[in-house]
């Protein structure tokens, strides 16, 4: 079983629209918690870190259920430039990130 | 914005040439990481470093190097790069927190 699990897209949204990605990870233990966002040939680039508490950034927020193990990242208001590969990542013991697959989002007007 | 150089930026070489792809900061971070991604594929690590003189191998096999003989410095080598090499590479590296700051990537295609 891989050690971060997305939904696996594509999501296809209208400008304007909320969605939201959720996100499984395998090991209890885990530490820390973020969401990347990839943009196509390009290098993945911090969003958000994910805090227990539940944290929002403009249109975007971000959840942690510790108890079911699973993260979630809600956009509100879709952007044209919201389109892009959204990484769900887990870090267990503070040197490497577990990356998931990423969870492509495309939104069209 | 994250201070990470690479270079270069693209690479097209003949199989058995070797070749090093440099990876730079100025962030003073002490922790260094190389990724290796194909097109619509996940990352995998294949080094890191805690910090000076110290490397590790990550999760995926690669047939590269590294180094960290200075904090700022994490270059890549390949002694005798194959077609199977093709792919980007990307370097990060981190402070004292847990994010990691990727540089832009080197797109190497092996012929």
């Amino acid at each position: 079983r891989k050690e971060v699990e997305q939904d696996p897209g594509p999501f296809n949204v209208p400008e304007g629209a909320t969605v939201a990605f959720n996100c499984t990870y395998s090991n209890s233990a885990s530490q820390s918690f973020f969401w990347y966002r990839q943009d196509c040939r390009k290098e993945p680039k911090l969003l958000m870190s994910v805090y227990s508490s539940g944290n929002e950034d403009g249109r975007f927020t971000a959840q942690l259920n510790r108890a079911s193990q699973y993260i979630s990242l809600l956009i509100r208001d879709s952007k044209l430039s919201d389109s892009a590969t959204y990484l769900c990542v887990v870090t267990l013991s503070g040197y490497a990130l577990n990356f998931g697959k990423g969870t492509s989002l495309l939104v069209t007007p | 914005e994250a201070d990470i150089y690479q270079t270069p930026r693209y690479l097209v070489i003949g199989t058995g040439k070797k070749i090093t792809l440099e990876c730079s900061q100025t962030m003073g971070h002490d922790k260094m990481y190389w990724y290796q991604q194909d097109p619509g594929m996940e990352l995998h690590l294949i080094h890191y470093s805690y910090g000076v003189n110290s490397t590790e191998k990550g999760d995926l096999s690669s047939e590269s190097t590294v180094s960290r003989i200075r904090t700022e410095h994490f270059p890549l080598t390949l002694e005798s790069a194959r077609p199977s090499h093709t792919s980007q590479y990307l370097c990060a590296s981190s402070g004292g927190g847990n994010e990691q700051f990727f540089g832009p990537g080197t797109r190497l295609t092996v012929l």
